[in-house]
């Protein structure tokens, strides 16, 4: 039973450029989440695909961040011109209904210079 | 809104000795969810066990309970016989039920997690 893949686990970069982080769910898991954990904090919810449609985003995806699902399976979430205050762990989960827990991959761990 | 709260920035056991973990909760929702999940260093979330807010008995899972007093809005993990590898941040996380798209779809909310040290 493969779980949520994630990749890359690491990534440093310099403040200014692009970044792009991909998300496996579980294969028949059609809900898919991404979350954002900075340092002592809990992960805080970031938006929410059902399939390939984005259902929903939170105030804290700005217009820097967009994430995609384009054939209902693999997730990318890419971040523009990133930011000191981007430094997180962006998590990704997915379930196979609404009732069902969420498993959670081991999370991008992103370091901006 | 929903509000987690874990009090206990961090926790000692002895191993082999039960340990509680706390966790309260806010909310105006009659259906939701409460989950426990444990974050070892290397950063992995790992789903422990689940509550529903109308069941009436407590989730039960291996060496994992949750001890749940809905009138008091609390969700508290008890480790039975703790090990080693018990040693991990613990969040607790309340799942809304929210509709957008035409559908209903779960968001987790989570506390600021507690630090379990289990000691040889």
């Amino acid at each position: 039973d493969t779980g949520v893949s994630q990749d890359p686990r690491h990534k440093i970069t310099k403040r200014g450029q692009n970044v792009t982080f991909r998300c496996d769910p579980i294969s028949e898991h059609n809900r898919l989440y991404w979350y954002r954990q900075t340092l002592g904090q809990g992960p805080e919810f970031l938006t929410y695909f059902q399939n390939e449609a984005q259902l929903e985003k939170s105030r804290l995806l700005s217009d820097r961040f967009s994430a995609e699902r384009p054939k209902g399976s693999f997730s990318t979430l890419e971040i523009q011109r990133t930011e000191q205050g981007d430094s997180a762990m962006y998590l990704c989960a997915s379930s196979l209904s609404v009732r069902e827990p969420q498993h959670f991959g081991d999370g991008t761990r992103l370091s901006i210079l | 809104a929903q509000k987690i709260t874990q009090t206990q920035p961090g926790m000692f056991v002895q191993e082999k000795e039960a340990v509680t973990l706390d966790c309260t909760y806010d909310t105006s929702d009659q259906s939701y969810g409460l989950f426990w999940y444990k974050q070892p260093s290397s950063g992995e979330m790992i789903f422990l066990i689940y509550q529903g807010s109308y069941d009436e008995q407590n989730a039960t899972e291996g060496r994992y309970s949750l001890n749940f007093q809905k009138a008091r809005k609390s969700a508290n993990l008890v480790i039975s016989a703790s090990q080693l590898g018990d040693s991990a941040m613990y969040f607790c996380a309340m799942r809304e039920y929210l509709y957008a798209g035409g559908t209903s779809y779960g968001k987790l909310t989570f506390g600021q997690g507690t630090i379990l040290t289990v000691h040889p």
